[in-house]
């Protein structure tokens, strides 16, 4: 257990929805990073937050957007659905701004009907 | 660009049969090498990390080295339960991930 939590664990919706994910990291992590994994692409990072600023972005589409509060947690916000953004979600938690070492949280499972 | 390749995609071992894994990676700027395990499902599990050239890290069947090009992964006698996909990533800034090599065991 890495100690980085995610909820929910699944998620199926339809195409032109938007969905949230919700991330809580690690006790003293302050930064949370947000990945999809698919099974053509990878792990392929979208965005990074820290101590609830935007630090650095990865290749995240317009329509999604992410935040992250001052109790540290952070959502994935989905939207506007298209079948191929049906994949894993992973966030992961690091203590510092720079990306050293990151801790994985179970992932979320979005499946896009 | 910068690019982080794994080979081979997948391995079969038999249990006991040591072998390596490969990471060559061509970026500028790296701030380290990362190697995490990932079960199918399942969030990547972090193993080591690697800052500088000739640096070598061991747990357990493990042992992660590192070169100004590539990194390996040796696997000493290998357990079914080392079955798994292995990761590296390059940290530069932000963290690059190669495809992973599945190792069954």
């Amino acid at each position: 257990d890495s100690g980085v939590t995610q909820t929910p664990k699944h998620l199926i919706t339809a195409t032109g929805q938007r969905v949230t994910l919700r991330c809580s990291p690690r006790s003293g992590d302050l930064s949370v990073y947000w990945y999809q994994q698919s099974l053509d692409q990878g792990l392929q990072f979208l965005i990074q937050y820290y101590n609830g600023e935007e630090r650095a972005k990865g290749n995240i589409l317009e329509r999604f957007s992410a935040q992250q509060f001052p109790d540290l947690h952070s959502e994935l916000n989905l939207s506007s659905l298209e079948l191929g953004d049906s994949a894993l979600y992973f966030c992961a938690s690091s203590v510092a701004v720079r990306q050293e070492t990151q801790y994985f949280g179970p992932g979320t499972r979005l499946l896009v009907l | 660009e910068d690019q982080v390749t794994q080979s081979p995609e997948a391995l079969r071992l038999q249990e006991g049969e040591s072998s390596s894994l490969n990471c060559s990676y061509t970026v500028s700027g790296l701030r380290g090498l990362f190697w995490y395990r990932q079960d199918p499902g399942k969030g990547p599990e972090f193993l080591f990390t690697l800052y500088s050239a000739g640096e070598e890290k061991e747990k357990e069947r493990l042992k992660a080295t590192l070169t100004k090009k590539e990194s390996f992964l040796h696997i000493t006698a290998p357990k079914p339960e080392d079955s798994a996909t292995y990761l590296c990533a390059t940290n530069t800034d932000k963290l690059i991930f190669g495809t992973g090599t599945r190792l069954q065991v």
